[in-house]
């Protein structure tokens, strides 16, 4: 069955520095692989998508995320976090049930 | 704006109380689907639907019903709420089910059965 592990519950990073998030996927096929972002009290927010192709991609916010084939990853980095960047991030990938099967979420706390 | 529209944001009901929590999307998109968020648990899909009349249960369907009659709206109904349906709900949509446009996700309901 499709599976992905956020290893990660919580991340603390100090303002400006850089970010890496990690993802680890189970996947019979070429995956799709997705990363959301959730503000406080806010729903889901699509940040970037990999389908095939380039293994680097590049989302909003200055996010990028780096498909390895040979690893099952699919790591979210940023090279410079902002204080608004604090949320909770979720890795997916298509799922059972025609939906998409979600990791447990990281928690990016932001240090001043 | 293109958005998926949840209400109410809050909700606290007793036990046993029949309510239903709506959802509405203007983006004409045909797949629909429910998902609960628990803490520790990440997202679980409750119930989606390919299109309209065309509804099916995901991985955690007990306790909930749907029904999609007009391809905007995608109710969430739980006829007898009990304690353990305390969660934050999300409805999302995308253009077609294969996720490949990724889901656009309303901004949630948080329920509380006591």
């Amino acid at each position: 069955a499709q599976s992905v592990t956020q290893p990660d519950i919580h991340i603390t990073v100090s303002e400006g520095a850089s970010l890496e998030l990690r993802c680890n996927y189970s996947y019979g096929a070429t995956p799709y692989l997705f990363w959301y972002v959730q503000s406080p009290g806010q729903g889901l927010q699509l940040l970037l998508k990999y389908f095939s192709g380039d293994t680097l991609v590049q989302g909003i916010k200055g996010f990028e995320a780096e498909f390895k084939r040979s690893q099952s990853s699919f790591n979210l980095r940023k090279p410079s976090v902002h204080w608004s960047d604090a949320a909770e991030y979720f890795c997916a990938v298509p799922g059972g049930a025609d939906g998409l099967t979600f990791g447990k979420g990281t928690h990016l706390i932001i240090q001043p | 704006e293109a958005q998926v529209t949840q209400n109410p944001r809050y909700l606290i009901t007793v036990t046993g109380k029949k309510l239903t929590v709506t959802c509405s999307q203007n983006m004409n998109h045909e797949y629909m689907s429910w998902y609960r968020q628990d803490p520790g648990l990440g997202l679980r899909q409750i119930y989606y639907s390919m299109n309209v009349e065309v509804t099916d249960k995901g991985d955690v369907p007990e306790g909930y019903k749907v029904s999609r009659k007009e391809k905007r709206n995608f109710p969430l109904i739980l006829e007898s709420p009990s304690p353990n349906q305390t969660s934050l709900y999300f409805c999302a949509s995308s253009l077609r089910g294969d996720a490949y446009y990724g889901y656009t996700f309303g901004s949630g309901t948080r329920l509380t059965v006591v």
